[in-house]
């Protein structure tokens, strides 16, 4: 079945840049997310990329796709405080409608 | 501004009661979706809905219902309350090809003593 991995921790400096990766097994993903949830929240969708780009960058955030080898990363730049998090990798699979999500991973910004 | 609202942010509930959760999305969406999220366990999926009177199951569906009566209105239903069923749920809902992702309401804490 689907199938989607993330690290569970990452801990940077405030100013640096945070690289949040994630690999996923089904190869007919169309769209892959990535989601931010802070503490006693619900999940906000913060960007997505189809499966035919490599790459879309949103401001701060860069997200790089690989799709031979089923990666996906999140590259944070200038990671502030309010960065920290738990970020999650979806993917849209070939069930119309239903993704797969990782397990999440914190992101601990120090100052 | 598009919404997923649920009604409770926390509640307390005792064992062997029925606990109603309820979800509306203002956004005219045709599906929607409940999900438990526990530490280290991530996500899991316990029902879904791609349309009214539709339902399926998800991942982890026992000792859970659902209903979809209308296409804005998405319950949970815990028949019989145990304390195993102590966690956040997630209520979310999306387009019919989901292209463009999930929108998640804030959450509900359900504590059952």
């Amino acid at each position: 079945g689907e199938d989607v991995e993330q690290s569970l921790f990452l801990s940077v400096r405030e100013g640096d840049s945070s690289v949040i990766n994630c690999t996923y097994t089904d190869s007919s993903s169309t769209y892959l997310y990535w989601y931010k949830q802070e503490p006693g929240a619900g999940l906000q969708l913060l960007t997505y990329i189809f499966s035919n780009m490599d790459m879309k960058q949103d401001q701060r955030l860069t997200v790089l796709l690989n799709k031979k080898d089923k990666h996906l990363s999140l590259r944070i730049a200038d990671t502030q405080t309010g960065d920290s998090a738990i970020y999650f990798c979806a993917e849209k699979g070939t069930n119309a409608g239903k993704s797969t999500f990782g397990d999440g991973t914190t992101l601990t910004v120090k100052p | 501004d598009v919404k997923v609202t649920q009604s409770s942010r926390y509640l307390v509930k005792r064992t062997g009661e029925k606990v109603f959760l309820e979800c509306v999305q203002d956004m005219d969406h045709e599906n929607m979706f409940w999900y438990r999220q526990d530490p280290g366990l991530g996500l899991r999926l316990i029902y879904f809905s791609y349309d009214v009177k539709m339902k399926e199951k998800g991942d982890i569906p026992e000792g859970y219902s659902v209903s979809r009566e209308k296409k804005e209105r998405f319950s949970l239903i815990l028949e019989s309350a145990s304390t195993n069923q102590t966690s956040m749920y997630l209520c979310a809902s999306s387009r019919d090809t989901a292209n463009y992702g999930y929108t998640f309401g804030s959450g509900t804490r359900l504590t059952v003593v």
